[in-house]
């Protein structure tokens, strides 16, 4: 089975704090993802990496930063955390090659800016 | 822009009956669909998905319809369950024009499913 984890279910930061997330994965996927999910606008890709140190913005990433020194770790960081990243983050994984279209999600974090 | 639209934020079904799920895109550079399903406090599992050379995919109660020329696909549970009410995303996914995808997935706003006993 595999198994994506987060760091933290629930996490509340102060506007301008520097946030990490974490995420990591055990089955040895080359692409992982972050999304934040909002009601309304369901999934959006912040950033995704393809393989170690390698990443590319997603559809959403100014606030955003990303950083994959090994490949089951995959962190997101909100270089200064502010009211509207208030959300659910999402981690993923996936197979590599050019149809690896079926990711596999960690449980998600809960992130409140207050 | 939103590329995957599901115009359905919520859909109430009677528990035996048949429960249908609608999704529309506008980029005819997708190549493949999915769906996802996700309860609360949980990350979204994969649940069936069909590419665009096939215009149905069947898997136990779950069946995925695509109508490319109408740029439509649809999710059919029957008979629906309690345990199916959920949020449902259709994604969609594309080869770039370098020949890979890194499997990246663009998501619709999701559709609140639920099932009455």
């Amino acid at each position: 089975d595999v198994k994506v984890t987060q760091s933290s279910r629930y996490l509340v930061k102060r506007t301008g704090e520097k946030v990490f997330l974490e995420c990591v994965q055990d089955m040895d996927h080359e692409n992982m993802f972050w999304y934040r999910q909002d009601p309304g606008l369901g999934l959006r890709l912040i950033y995704f990496s393809y393989d170690v140190k390698m990443k590319e913005k997603g559809d959403i990433p100014e606030g955003y930063s990303v950083s994959r020194e090994k490949k089951e770790r995959f962190s997101l960081i909100l270089e200064s955390a502010s009211t509207n990243q208030t959300s659910m983050y999402l981690c993923a994984s996936s197979l590599p090659g050019t149809h690896s279209y079926e990711q596999y999600f960690g449980p998600g974090t809960r992130l409140t800016v207050t | 822009d939103q590329q995957v639209k599901q115009n359905s934020p919520s859909l109430s079904v009677q528990e035996g009956r048949i429960s249908i799920l609608n999704c529309d895109y506008t980029n005819s550079m997708f190549d493949y669909f999915l769906w996802y399903k996700k309860y609360p406090a949980e990350g979204p599992t994969f649940l069936i998905s069909i590419s665009s050379i096939k215009d149905k995919n069947e898997d136990g109660r779950f069946t995925v319809f695509l109508n490319k020329s109408a740029k439509h696909l649809s999710l059919h549970i029957v008979p629906s369950q309690p345990g199916d009410s959920a949020v449902y995303f259709c994604a969609a996914s594309m080869i770039n024009a370098g020949g890979t995808s890194y499997g990246k997935l663009t998501f619709g706003q999701g559709t609140i499913l639920t099932v009455h006993p």
